[in-house]
């Protein structure tokens, strides 16, 4: 079984749409990155989560720690968010390196 | 805005050569890592940095591999002997410190392909 569980794994949604990814861990973390992968390749941070909830723009990410969960929500979805997005906790076993999920990919049509 | 640069963007090499990937690191980012996706796989940790000395590094991270920063500015990844299977995506991150809670900010990526 995978440490780290995204879902779903391919998700397409209209223009407009909120969206909601979700991200599952079975090991004791420190924080929890959520990242972006663009069409290219290229790789961006857009949140890192120790408790809480952030939000950034149009993008919110929450986690539970006491759930092992984490969820990145999207409100008015654009075509231009049509990206890899991947979910990446710091284990407590591990220093700063991130442990990636396999990624969502989100496609979002006009 | 900063931004971490790698160079080339892609390399083909036949089976058995060295290849050196270069990374330049934001500035004041003393913090370094390399990761690697092969293609339609998730990333996965190679090796992290810091302070002139390998931090971390995983077990994928070999004898064939090794790291330097040779001049102060660029970070390398050395492969002395590539595989097929090292053809990949190489991906170099950079961080300030070296908290857990830091942004790693990822360069673009270095595509390497093994004939």
């Amino acid at each position: 079984k995978n440490e780290v569980e995204q879902s779903p794994q391919n998700l397409t949604a209209q223009e407009g749409e909120f969206i909601t990814i979700n991200c599952s861990y079975s090991v004791g973390i420190s924080a929890l990155h959520w990242l972006q992968q663009h069409p290219g390749g290229g790789i961006v941070s857009l949140f890192m989560l120790s408790s809480g909830k952030k939000k950034h723009g149009r993008l919110i990410a929450t986690i539970n720690i006491q759930e092992k969960h984490s969820s990145l929500h999207i409100t008015a979805s654009h075509p231009r968010d049509s990206a890899v997005y991947i979910c990446a906790p710091n284990k407590e076993t591990s220093g700063s390196r991130l442990t990636f999920g396999e990624g969502t990919q989100l496609t979002v049509n006009p | 805005e900063p931004e971490v640069t790698q160079t080339p963007s892609h390399q083909v090499t036949q089976m058995g050569q060295e290849v050196i990937l270069r990374c330049v690191p934001i500035s004041n980012h003393l913090y370094f890592y390399w990761y690697r996706q092969i293609l339609g796989q998730k990333v996965e940790f190679l090796v992290s940095f810091y302070n002139n000395e390998i931090s971390e590094k995983s077990e994928i991270f070999d004898d064939q591999f090794s790291v330097e920063r040779p001049d102060g500015s660029n970070f390398t990844l050395k492969i002395r002997s590539t595989k097929l299977e090292d053809s990949a995506m190489y991906f170099c991150a950079t961080t300030r410190g070296f908290f857990r809670t830091d942004t790693q900010y990822f360069g673009p990526g270095t595509r390497l392909t093994v004939l």
